[in-house]
């Protein structure tokens, strides 16, 4: 498997303001997803990362408040902006290899909102 | 709209004995996942279930899926403390996209 990062680990933040997470994987990958895991709960996916178009959200998300990128095959941005306390969550890339079974998470972004 | 139910959600039990963890999920797919996560960290991957009866074994877990039931079990064998963590199943939505939507979670803690 390959390594996924995620930058920053964690971090806080006051209300208002916005947060942009990052998602490396040292070799090329297929799809690369968005995932949030909010306090005690299980994960939600948020949008499907495409290179070089628009994210695919799912229902519930919205451009607007998660705007993400993906520039190449192995990179991917996701913004939390406007932030509130409901935001405070674990923040999770994902990734897939067509013709690999396994679907593979990053480390996580833990982020609090005050 | 598809959906995925885990029970139980929470599960304490003693070293040494046998216990199972069910996913069932409501509408038709080609693969089943379970991840394993600990506290604080994020998800491991355990077992991929792609075809109906499947069945993967690794040390004390092993996984089965019935597709015609819709049902994915994890089954624990001789617990050990190691295995306390929170386990999640997962179905693959097909569409050219693989997204996932997961159970709830199983918290399960082993009792020395």
């Amino acid at each position: 498997s390959a390594v996924i990062s995620q930058k920053p680990s964690r971090d806080i933040c006051q209300r208002g303001t916005s947060l942009t997470i990052q998602c490396q994987v040292d070799s090329q990958v297929t799809m690369m997803f968005w995932y949030r895991q909010q306090p005690g709960q299980s994960l939600t996916l948020i949008a499907t990362a495409n290179q070089g178009s628009e994210a695919t959200y799912e229902s519930g998300f919205v451009i607007d408040k998660f705007p993400i990128s993906r520039p190449n095959l192995t990179f991917s941005t996701l913004t939390v902006s406007n932030m509130s306390p409901e935001d405070s969550s674990i923040y999770l890339c994902s990734v897939y290899w067509t013709g690999v079974v396994r679907q593979f998470f990053g480390p996580g972004t833990r982020l609090t909102v005050l | 709209e598809l959906k995925v139910e885990q029970n139980p959600l929470f599960l304490s039990m003693q070293e040494g004995k046998n216990y199972t963890i069910y996913c069932n999920y409501s509408t038709t797919s080609d693969r089943l996942y379970w991840y394993r996560q600990d506290p604080g960290k994020s998800l491991e991957s355990l077992f991929v279930l792609l075809s109906n009866g499947a069945v993967k074994q690794e040390g004390r877990l092993m996984a089965s899926l019935d597709t015609k039931a819709r049902l994915s079990t994890l089954h624990i064998t001789a617990a050990v403390h190691d295995l306390s963590a929170t386990y999640f199943c997962a179905v693959g939505i097909i569409q050219g996209a693989q997204k996932l939507v997961f159970g709830q979670g199983t918290r399960l803690t082993i009792n020395p």
